[in-house]
């Protein structure tokens, strides 16, 4: 079964500043898919950025951008110029292409605090 | 229209009570979900409807018993519940199971208590 972790429970940033999130899974499939989701105080789940294990280029959604590195099992997350707005929850998240029913296995979360 | 809409925010019921959470959403998406989360931890899976037909569920008790009326709605009905069963719910959809990358669009959640 695949494992997500997710080992640091805890990021504090200054605003405008950079913060790196690290997740690390475990898998012996080569097809799959890698996401990050944030969950501000408000609890909606919203979709920070996602990964298909295929595609080698590191996918950037402005502010957000990631590290993954297939053959290290690791898909980090960096938020640049950070906001106040950032401040949530952030999960990372693993799916196989073969998961009966869309499941995401979660990594356990790192909280970010930003601090103005 | 992007949206999870879920009623209600906040859920407070006594364990003899029968309440039922409710899910909509009108992005034409087939495939909808229950999520359950715990303070501080990530969500785990319920139930997973496909085209309103339930394809998962996580060996979840029975006194959870969930509900797809039409593609745009799901419920989840409540009944003999524990004070352990208090959390945040969460609903989300998909476009459908087996699609790209199957990203979830989820919903604020009900903050359930059981008293």
């Amino acid at each position: 079964a695949q494992t997500v972790t997710q080992s640091q429970p805890e990021m504090s940033v200054q605003e405008a500043e950079t913060v790196t999130l690290s997740c690390t899974y475990d898998t012996s499939e080569s097809d799959y898919y890698l996401f990050w989701y944030k969950q501000p105080p408000s609890r909606q789940m919203i979709l920070v950025i996602r990964q298909e294990a295929y595609k080698q280029q590191n996918a950037t959604e402005n502010r957000f951008s990631v590290n993954f590195q297939k053959a290290a099992k690791s898909f980090s997350l960096k938020i640049s110029d950070s906001q106040l707005g950032d401040a949530a929850m952030y999960f990372c998240a693993y799916r196989s292409p073969k998961a009966a029913g869309n499941k995401l296995t979660f990594g356990g979360g790192t909280r970010v605090l930003v601090k103005p | 229209d992007t949206e999870v809409t879920q009623t209600p925010k906040h859920l407070v019921m006594g364990m003899t009570n029968k309440k039922s959470l409710k899910c909509e959403q009108h992005m034409g998406h087939r495939a909808m979900y229950w999520y359950k989360q715990k303070a501080k931890k990530p969500p785990e899976l319920m139930f997973v409807y496909s085209y309103e037909k339930l394809s998962i569920n996580e060996s979840v008790p029975s006194r959870f018993s969930p509900e797809c009326p039409n593609s745009s709605l799901l419920n989840l009905h409540l009944h003999a519940l524990q004070p352990e069963d208090s959390a945040l719910y969460l609903c989300a959809s998909s476009l459908k199971l087996a699609s790209g990358t199957g990203e979830l669009f989820f919903g604020e959640g009900s903050r359930l208590t059981v008293l």
